[in-house]
């Protein structure tokens, strides 16, 4: 698939576990990013990750969210300690570049659920 | 602070007629604005850019304005028909913060 994917699609937890969330981009775009879209809300950002760059994290809600990007392809976002709050869906794209023309492709996302 | 709004309401029109989105922002200063589709269960996806210096875009059916003075974009789409019906998101860049925020979006309805 030429698609941004991610997994899993579903994620259901019990409020103080830890979950992972995966995020394949485009092959060969350079730009990632995480972001979170509650019920009925808009996105909101979380991070971004550009080439070899340090990843701007000014979105991420709190120390409990990290996210990492390995081989500056696969991405993953940890949310420790998981709250109630948390529950979103988690949405990953990804860009050529962060040049404010590329257009960001989006993953399906991942929806978490905090019990 | 920074805000975007976009129609505060759901949207309903009729097939065949004009649809139009409003998008309004304020303490922005974007040099692009990107509008996105989104169906239920999906990740959003990319219609139309248009930067700063521009007035109108058009793409198909799609038609894009953008007032800098009155701090507003307008998304129309002309013969509106049932396939149509999704949420519309409007999205800034901000030179000054280097990535995209994304207004909460519109629900829009075409009914048969």
């Amino acid at each position: 698939g030429a698609g941004v994917s991610q997994s899993p699609s579903n994620k259901v937890t019990e409020k103080g576990k830890d979950v992972e969330l995966r995020c394949d981009p485009i092959s060969g775009h350079t730009a990632l990013y995480w972001y979170r879209q509650s019920l009925g809300q808009g996105l909101e950002f979380l991070i971004y990750f550009q080439g070899n760059s340090a990843p701007d994290k000014s979105g991420l809600p709190s120390d409990r969210f990290s996210a990492e990007r390995t081989g500056g392809s696969v991405s993953t976002l940890t949310i420790q300690r998981t709250q109630q709050e948390d529950s979103a869906v988690y949405l990953c794209a990804s860009s050529l570049g962060n040049s404010p023309g590329n257009e960001q492709f989006f993953g399906p996302g991942t929806r978490l659920t905090v019990l | 602070s920074q805000k975007i709004e976009q129609n505060s309401e759901a949207l309903n029109i009729q097939e065949g007629k004009t649809a139009t989105l409003t998008c309004n922002y304020t303490n922005y200063s974007p040099a692009y604005l990107q509008w996105y589709r989104q169906d239920p269960g999906r990740g959003p996806v990319f219609l139309l850019l248009i930067r700063e210096n521009e007035k109108e875009k058009r793409k198909e059916r799609l038609k894009v304005t953008f007032d800098t003075t009155l701090k507003q974009s307008l998304f129309h789409i002309t013969a509106s028909q049932p396939a149509d019906s999704a949420t519309y998101l409007c999205a800034l860049f901000s030179g000054s913060a280097r990535q995209l925020t994304f207004g909460s979006g519109t629900q829009l309805t075409v009914l048969p």
